[in-house]
């Protein structure tokens, strides 16, 4: 099975701010890396596909990169919205583990 | 719009069994792959099954793997988990998605549900 492994667990941070979170596969993937978003009570949103595709409507702001195994999520400039717990997921093959999350706090 | 929403959700005794349902509107559903996803209280997201749109393909996570089964009825627009042998790692709440396959061949989950709370305890 491919393990997902996301950096940092938590992250605190202010508005304006640009953070990066990394997601690591334990075998290569190519780009079969998507991120997700979601905010407490709530379920997750997709953001980004193929490691680097935005998700119609969500802002430019949001981006990805990455293949083989490592990957990245950057968000330029942070919004009070923004606020969240990020997952990443591989699509490479079955199971289709999620990493563990990165909540994303205020600082 | 697109619409998933989920039922069936509640307390079972271990060793029980439950079925869940997600009724989906504002899109053709027979022409999607479906996915159940879970999250166990305060944890992280765990991909659970998917379905192909005619049924004739699935995987599971190995976890559910014989006491799991997804199935679909296309005409009544509905995905379901049957769950049985439920024990007390299978307390979550329980997401459907749809899935949409990109060029190629990468896919992913979206939308989602609002999600149904499975509890397992005496």
């Amino acid at each position: 099975d491919i393990q997902m492994t996301q950096s940092p667990s938590s992250l605190s941070a202010s508005v304006g701010d640009r953070v990066t979170i990394t997601c690591r596969a334990s075998q290569s993937i190519s780009s079969y890396l998507n991120w997700y978003q979601q905010t407490p009570g709530k379920a997750p949103k997709p953001l980004i596909y193929a490691a680097s595709s935005l998700h119609s409507g969500v802002p430019s702001r949001f981006s990805g990169s990455g293949s083989g195994t490592d990957f990245t999520l950057t968000i330029s400039s942070l919004q009070p919205e923004d606020f969240a717990t990020y997952y990443c997921q591989h699509s490479h093959s079955t199971p289709y583990t999620f990493g563990q999350g990165t909540k994303l706090e205020i600082k | 719009e697109v619409q998933l929403v989920e039922s069936g959700g509640g307390l079972v005794q271990p060793g029980g069994s439950l079925r869940l349902s997600c009724a989906a509107s504002g899109f053709s559903f027979s022409s999607y792959w479906m996915s159940w996803v879970r999250q166990a209280p305060g944890k992280g997201l765990e991909w659970v099954a998917n379905i192909k749109q005619d049924g004739s393909e699935k995987y599971y996570v190995d976890s559910v793997k014989g006491r799991f089964t997804i199935s679909r009825d296309n005409a009544k627009n509905s995905l379901y988990l049957q769950m049985d042998s439920l024990r007390a790692e299978d307390t979550a709440v329980y997401y459907c998605a749809r899935l949409t396959v990109a060029a190629g061949g990468t896919w992913w989950l979206g939308p989602w549900g609002q999600g149904t709370l499975v509890t397992v305890s005496s």
